[in-house]
Parts: C-alpha cells; structure tokens; sequence
C-alpha cells in the first residue's frame, strides 16, 4: 500500500451531477498533483499544489476545480463534466521543489465514467 | 513544448531474454523518472536519474541518462513473467513555477511469456 490514499475507489456520475474525489498523503509531503490517465493518452498533469498554492494549472477545463486546505489533503471538485472526461484520476505527493529528486508517489486512483 | 517518446510502444519478450526500452525527450532536463504500472493499479516510483550518464539498477532492470542525446534506457536483463506491466518515463521540466511538472512518455506495455 503507498501512503497516499484516494476515494471513491470508483465513481459513475451523471453530466449534471456535482462530485468530489479526496485525496490525502500520509507522507508527510509538501507537494500534491492531480492527473488524468485516459485510455488513448499519455498521462496528463492538471493541476500542482506547493505548500498549499497552486503552482500549476495545465490548461485545464474550468468544470474541475482543484482544493488542497493543507499539505495532506487534495480535493478535485467535477461539475458538468462530459462523457470525455471518463478516465482513471490519479493523486500524487512530493516532498516539493527544493528536493533535490522530488520523487512523485501516487495513489489508488479514482475511476470516472460520466454517462 | 516538451515531448517526451518511448519505444517501443508495445513488447513481447520470452522468459530469460533481454531487451531495451527507450525514451527520448525534446528539451533540457536533469531529472528523469522511471515508473511502473500493474493492470488496475497505481504507479510505483522505479527509478530517479539525475545527471548525464546516470546509472541505476534494482534487479533485473537497469536505467540510465544520457543528457546529451536526451535519452534514457531501460534495460532488462533476463526477463520473468513478473516483470510484466507498462512502464513509463517522465521527465521534470524545471525552473520558475515548472517545478514538479512532469511530462509522461505514452508507456510500453510489457508482456514476459515462457
């Protein structure tokens, strides 16, 4: 088991619907990620999070909408999303810039499908 | 923008062979990881490259970084079924609010059979 911990496991939401998926680091990190793996893509950065303030937002659709109150936790907030955005999200912690490898640990993902 | 390829995409290889897998990246990085990702599951953290000729090794895999060319292998000696999985590389962009912006290459897909 990695010490980063997603949930729900597994989410089938409607494009009306509003949702949340959690994360949340047990690794004592400084850094946390969310990205999107799709079936027919290479894995994609969203959103960084340093020491609580975004660092990076890659161009994402505004429907998902990021929150990290505290280094531990990682929230992605869905509203309105299309069938495209099905995929598995993946959260991921780091110990932050100024390390000198910054090794990303990930979690358990989240499965999304959007009917 | 950065572009990160590997090869081959795809690689069937029988039990106590060895092989390479590649990744080429289009611009300046000194920090390349190595990733593995069993069917169902998450990414498990393999290797962390940080400098130009940059050798690690942990079993029957072996990566290495050459900075110039901008390319790193992955090297397996011997394979075994349980090396099974799709491995990726990705590479750290760096500078001003980049940090920690890694670009994934599109993952090889590694079926070891007898």
């Amino acid at each position: 088991e990695t010490g980063v911990t997603q949930t729900p496991r597994h989410l089938v939401m409607g494009m009306t619907n509003k949702k949340s998926l959690k994360c949340e680091q047990h690794l004592g990190h400084n850094a946390m990620y969310w990205y999107k793996q799709s079936a027919k893509k290479p894995l994609e950065l969203m959103f960084v999070y340093n020491f609580k303030e975004q660092t990076e937002n890659n161009s994402v659709p505004s429907r998902f909408s990021p929150e990290c109150p505290n280094s531990s936790h990682l929230f992605l907030h869905l509203h309105t999303l299309q069938p495209e955005d099905s995929a598995l999200y993946l959260c991921a912690s780091s110990q932050g810039y100024e390390a000198r490898t910054d090794t990303q640990y990930f979690g358990p993902g989240t499965r999304l499908t959007v009917l | 923008e950065l572009k990160v390829e590997q090869n081959p995409l795809f690689l069937s290889m029988q039990e106590g062979k060895n092989y390479t897998i590649y990744c080429n990246y289009s611009t300046t990085s000194d920090r390349l990881y190595w990733y593995r990702q069993d069917p169902g599951k998450s990414l498990e953290s393999l290797f962390v490259l940080l400098s130009n000729g940059a050798v690690k090794q942990e079993g029957r895999l072996m990566a290495s970084l050459d900075t110039k060319a901008r390319l790193s292998t992955l090297h397996i000696t011997a394979a075994v079924h349980d090396l099974s999985a799709t491995y990726f590389c990705a590479v750290d962009t760096l500078g001003g609010t980049s940090y920690g912006k890694l670009t994934f290459g599109q993952g090889t897909i590694l079926t070891v059979h007898p």
